[in-house]
């Protein structure tokens, strides 16, 4: 069954500086993946999404990620940081469930911008 | 503006109490689905539905129940047979499927007094 691991539970970085979220994912079957942000206290939003094409991939607020299939790697970047980013980002890929589809996300990622 | 409201925002619960919490959304969305989100373990599906009057099961829906008589609402209860009801609960939709952008609440805080 497909899944996902995101490496770092915390990520610290200093306002304007560049920042990686790291993500790998299992998969023997086409992979359809996702970064969804949360800020707190509230849902989550979708930043980007990789279902085909394009390996690069661009998102809201200045995110992007790149789809590695010889890594099975999803990381998500962002050359400059605001405080606004301070939020918990999930990776998450499409595994099958009783012929429908599901979501399984990852156990996110903490990302606190510092002044 | 169309989106996802889910009620209360705090619930409290008593031991062996059942307890609904609401999802309400405007999107003529077909897809809803319920998730639990604890610290550290991301968010796990309850249970989801991809039509009125149809739903099943997801990988954590002991202890839970559902209904969808409305395309639009899909509400959840939390029955007491659910022993570990402290989390924070996510209501989401999308237009057909998974692959479509999923649209999520605010969430629903439930606590055992």
């Amino acid at each position: 069954a497909q899944s996902v691991t995101q490496l770092d539970s915390q990520v610290p970085v200093f306002e304007e500086a560049p920042v990686e979220l790291r993500c790998n994912y299992s998969s023997s079957v086409s992979v359809y993946l996702f970064w969804y942000v949360q800020y707190p206290n509230q849902g989550l939003q979708l930043l980007l999404k990789y279902l085909s094409g394009s390996t690069l991939v661009k998102g809201i607020n200045g995110f992007e990620a790149e789809f590695n299939k010889s890594q099975t790697s999803f990381h998500l970047r962002k050359p400059s940081v605001h405080i606004s980013d301070t939020a918990e980002y999930f990776c998450a890929v499409i595994q099958p469930l009783q012929g429908a589809q599901k979501l399984v996300f990852g156990q996110g990622t903490r990302l606190t911008i510092n002044p | 503006d169309g989106g996802i409201t889910q009620s209360p925002k705090y619930l409290f619960r008593k031991e062996g109490q059942n307890v609904t919490l609401s999802c309400e959304q405007n999107l003529n969305h077909d897809a809803m689905y319920w998730y639990r989100q604890d610290p550290g373990q991301g968010l796990r599906l309850i249970y989801y539905s991809q039509i009125v009057n149809d739903f099943q099961k997801g990988d954590i829906a002991e202890g839970y129940s559902v209904s969808r008589e409305k395309k639009e609402s899909f509400p959840l209860t939390v029955t007491s047979a659910q022993k570990n009801p402290t989390a924070f609960y996510l209501c989401a939709s999308s237009r057909t499927g998974v692959t479509e952008k999923l649209f999520f609440g605010s969430g629903t805080q439930l606590s055992v007094l």
